[in-house]
């Protein structure tokens, strides 16, 4: 599997459902972020969470990060249509670049 | 404040041919990295550079690609010749501070390149 892996690739949900969505990894990080990509833009930073850090709240959005798993999840609460998006995970190992995993794609349906 | 600005948003080209991709960091931000979206893939690393200076270029595909960043302000990316593989987005970010991990990564909307 590639570095920073999400699951599910795809998940369609109702406006005011929750939204999980995982990232795997295999190598030590320095921190991992969440990014959003509405269709034909660019890539938003949501939220960075940094290796001794458990769990980060913004907003609507809840990051974990369990080290010892290489495991992070992203919970979007009460979720709108407008958080129609790909959503992508991105380590950093402390090299100053970002490595992505494919992104899951989330519908949220009025 | 202005954000990272790419251009073109689109390019179709032919296999052979050449294209120059520009990118505008924002203002003050020493670091500018290149990643690239080939269909169907994650989105890649390319380059970093630090000012003018390249840090990492360890994930240009081979010397096709050429990056630039004169007097570390914007950077160009040409692709010459250009082969049907390169058809993808290729995405421009920045952030602040001069050389290390340093966080927030501010992307711009990428340019679709297609090579027919």
């Amino acid at each position: 599997s590639q570095q920073g892996e999400e699951d599910p690739q795809a998940l369609s949900i109702q406006e005011g459902e929750n939204a999980t969505m995982n990232c795997s990894y295999k190598t030590s990080i320095n921190n991992l972020q969440w990014y959003r990509q509405n269709s034909g833009r660019g890539l938003v930073h949501l939220i960075l969470i940094r290796s001794n850090e458990r769990e980060k709240h913004s907003g609507r959005l809840r990051v974990t990060l369990d080290t010892s798993k290489k495991s992070s999840s992203l919970l979007i609460t009460a979720s709108r249509a407008a958080d129609t998006a790909s959503y992508f995970c991105a380590t950093d190992a402390g090299y100053s670049t970002l490595t992505f995993g494919k992104g899951t794609m989330l519908l949220v349906s009025p | 404040e202005a954000g990272v600005t790419q251009f073109p948003s689109h390019s179709v080209i032919e296999k052979g041919q050449t294209v120059t991709l520009r990118c505008d960091p924002i203002s003050g931000h020493d670091n500018l990295y290149w990643y690239r979206r080939v269909m169907g893939k994650e989105i890649k690393f390319l380059l970093h550079f630090v000012k003018e200076s390249k840090q990492d270029e360890s994930g240009m595909p081979n010397n096709r690609f050429l990056a630039e960043r004169t007097g570390g302000t914007y950077s160009t990316l040409k692709v010459q010749p250009a082969e049907l593989e390169d058809s993808g987005v290729y995405f421009c970010a920045s952030s602040q501070g001069a050389s290390g991990s340093l966080g927030i990564q501010y992307f711009g909307a990428g340019t679709r390149l297609s090579v027919l």
